[in-house]
């Protein structure tokens, strides 16, 4: 078995300011994945990498960039939080040839 | 792109009566079909798919029916229990990488 681990676990941050989350998986899985949650509404992709230093974007990148350093972590950067934002920000990985994903705990993000 | 209606928000059911969730898409193109559950404060947890080329799938107490004609999947979850109680979130894929596109959720609520 393995486990995501997400950090932090909130985030508060202040309007305009750059803020980073961070996904670490010890699957050893090929592929990983940012979504967001926001309250009574799906998850909407954000990016995601099918290996180390890939990065793919999906419908939600805009006012994100993501990096991802080794296998192992995928972080996410949110390039300027917008005031009053509030949503959660899931990690995900996979194993190549297998289709389900593993989610980590998530982070909750305030913006005051 | 894909877009994915989720069409019960929330569903009451008695304990022991049977719960069905609906979900339809429009991409034909999408061929993977799972569905995660999310407990209260908690991640999503995947608890069964199903792929293009079969229309049932059953594990234990739930089934997943697919209908490609009408481009609509259901999970139906027999025997409810308390603990089944959740967010249910359906979600379809298209691509090789997993991009799985989700509905809005369904807060199911099991009544002892």
């Amino acid at each position: 078995g393995g486990i995501i681990t997400q950090t932090p676990k909130f985030l508060i941050g202040q309007e305009g300011q750059k803020l980073t989350l961070k996904c670490q998986q010890n699957f050893n899985h090929d592929t990983m994945y940012w979504y967001r949650q926001d309250s009574g509404k799906g998850l909407r992709l954000i990016y995601y990498s099918i290996t180390e230093n890939d990065l793919q974007k999906g419908d939600l990148s805009e006012g994100y960039d993501a990096s991802r350093e080794k296998k192992s972590s995928f972080s996410l950067t949110v390039t300027s939080a917008q005031k009053n934002e509030m949503a959660v920000f899931l990690c995900a990985s996979r194993e190549t040839g297998v289709d389900t994903q593993y989610f980590g705990p998530g982070t909750r993000l305030l913006v005051l | 792109g894909e877009k994915v209606e989720q069409h019960e928000s929330t569903l009451s059911v008695r304990e022991g009566d049977s719960a069905v969730i609906n979900c339809t898409y429009t991409d034909t193109a999408s061929s993977y079909f799972p569905w995660y559950k999310q407990e209260a404060g908690k991640s999503l947890h995947f608890v069964i798919d199903i792929r293009s080329n079969v229309d049932r799938k059953q594990s234990q107490r739930l089934i997943v029916l697919l209908d490609k004609k009408a481009k609509r999947f259901s999970l139906h979850i027999t025997a409810t229990q308390p603990e089944d109680s959740a967010i249910y979130f359906c979600a379809a894929d298209m691509s090789n990488y997993n991009v799985l596109y989700f509905g809005s959720g369904t807060k199911l609520t099991v009544e002892p």
